[in-house]
């Protein structure tokens, strides 16, 4: 596709259901990554793949956050027994990186505004 | 840990003038990245320009431009003739040198919202 894809593109959640969260990189993108927006914020980072390989997880705030790209396009993320503090805009970005130096623009989707009721 | 900061939560400018929004930035590194990013109502976050710290020319896409203050560690955007497109929340990112690891994911600012009156 020409961008990065998210669905849904809106979920709402009563409190202790289990959400998932789909992204589709562009394609080609070796970088996936996941961030967490709260209102009137800036996003957050959650989690970092490269590949299939998630590398980075140091922000997932609890263990109730999973996130998996099993095939190194397609990404997940899980969040198991919602909370109403997870309410929130999650955003994936996905970039292309070939060396070491660069500064490989994050191109971003249209976010999932999840609503834990 | 790098840090981010957007002072200004708004600010507002007449169509057609010109607007200056600004950002500081905290890091030990010498080798970074730093990007504008604008997010338009639909949430979709698009990027204005990026500098990388090891050129001293300021970056300039078309109406946009960064005035780069390594020293002061600030990075500020000017927005030439604004337009009403051009409303919407501006963020500030830093994003650390790729052979330090783990520093590939963005530090975000907390955003400044940019009215622009006709």
């Amino acid at each position: 596709g020409a961008g990065v894809s998210q669905s849904p593109r809106y979920k709402v959640a009563k409190r202790g259901q289990d959400v998932a969260l789909r992204c589709d990189p562009i394609s080609g993108h070796v970088s996936l990554f996941w961030y967490q927006q709260a209102l009137g914020q800036g996003p957050e980072f959650l989690t970092y793949f490269q590949n299939e390989a998630q590398l980075d997880k140091s922000g997932l705030p609890s263990d109730r956050f999973f996130a998996e790209r099993p095939e190194g396009s397609v990404s997940t993320l899980k969040i198991q027994r919602t909370q109403q503090e997870d309410s929130a805009v999650y955003l994936c970005a996905s970039s292309l990186v070939r060396t070491a130096r660069g500064p490989y623009e994050q191109y971003f989707g249209p976010g999932t505004r999840l609503t834990v009721t | 840990a790098q840090t981010v900061t957007q002072s200004q939560p708004e600010m507002s400018v007449q169509e057609a003038e010109t607007v200056t929004l600004s950002c500081t930035y905290d890091t030990s590194e010498s080798d970074y990245y730093l990007f504008w990013y604008k997010q338009p109502p639909s949430r979709q976050m698009i990027l204005v320009i990026r500098q990388e710290a090891y050129k001293q020319q300021n970056a300039t896409e078309n109406r946009f431009s960064v005035n780069f203050q390594k020293a002061a560690k600030s990075f500020s955007l000017k927005i030439s003739d604004s337009q009403l497109g051009d409303a919407a929340m501006y963020f500030c990112a830093y994003r650390g040198p790729i052979s330090s690891g783990s520093a590939r994911q963005l530090t975000f600012g907390s955003g400044t919202q940019l009215t622009v009156l006709p």
